[in-house]
């Protein structure tokens, strides 16, 4: 069964903290991806890898870094938490179609 | 721009009745196609997708889509809603190697 796990279901920071969002893969996807969800909005594109160390912006990557060390490993890190940046984080990995890990929950306070 | 629309932002139907949301696309070739559900707090997962050939696909959980190349559209459908498919579903396209998603569609099940 295809799998892809992200590290947290719950998290809460304080503004400033430096948070890292860690998501793996056991399909050997090539691409990766992370999104942020919120009401209203829909599934917004943060950042996505095509390959190990390789990294592309999306939509909204203001805030956010990433990094791809092993394919199977693909890490958000938002280097200064701010509120606004409260949401749910999907991580998702694919060949022809995505496949989602399960969200994280993240409040900043 | 690549694009995804889902005209219905909330349908609510009766539990047994028939269902059909509503998904169209904007691309130049025929994309790669999916629907995907999500329940409250979760992820996404797959219900079906459509890559080429035959243009009804079967998915999962009783659903059906159909491709139709003339109406760049690629509608859901099942027969009878159960109160287990009330959730949120998101219509997506895959171009290259990167997925555009519509705004989904929020499906609320009456007893």
């Amino acid at each position: 069964d295809v799998k892809v796990t992200q590290s947290s279901r719950y998290l809460v920071k304080r503004t400033g903290e430096k948070v890292f969002l860690e998501c793996v893969q056991d399909m050997d996807h090539e691409n990766m991806f992370w999104y942020r969800q919120d009401p209203g909005l829909g599934l917004r594109l943060i950042y996505f890898s095509y390959d190990v160390k390789m990294k592309e912006k999306g939509d909204i990557p203001e805030g956010y870094s990433v990094s791809r060390e092993k394919k199977e490993r693909f890490s958000l890190i938002l280097e200064s938490a701010s509120t606004n940046q409260t949401s749910m984080y999907l991580c998702a990995s694919s060949r022809l179609e995505a496949f989602f890990g399960q969200g994280t929950r993240l409040t900043v306070v | 721009a690549q694009s995804v629309t889902q005209p219905d932002i909330h349908i609510t139907v009766s539990e047994g009745a028939s269902l059909e949301l509503r998904c169209n696309y904007s691309y130049g070739a025929t994309p790669y196609l999916f629907w995907y559900v999500q329940s409250p707090g979760q992820g996404l997962q797959l219900l079906l997708k459509y890559f080429s050939g035959d243009t009804l696909v079967q998915g999962i959980k009783g659903f059906e889509a159909e491709f139709k190349r003339s109406q760049s559209s690629f509608n859901l459908r099942k027969p009878s809603v159960h109160w287990s498919d009330a959730a949120e579903y998101f219509c997506a396209v895959n171009y290259g190697q990167n997925f555009v998603f519509g705004p989904g569609t929020r499906l609320s099940v009456l007893p």
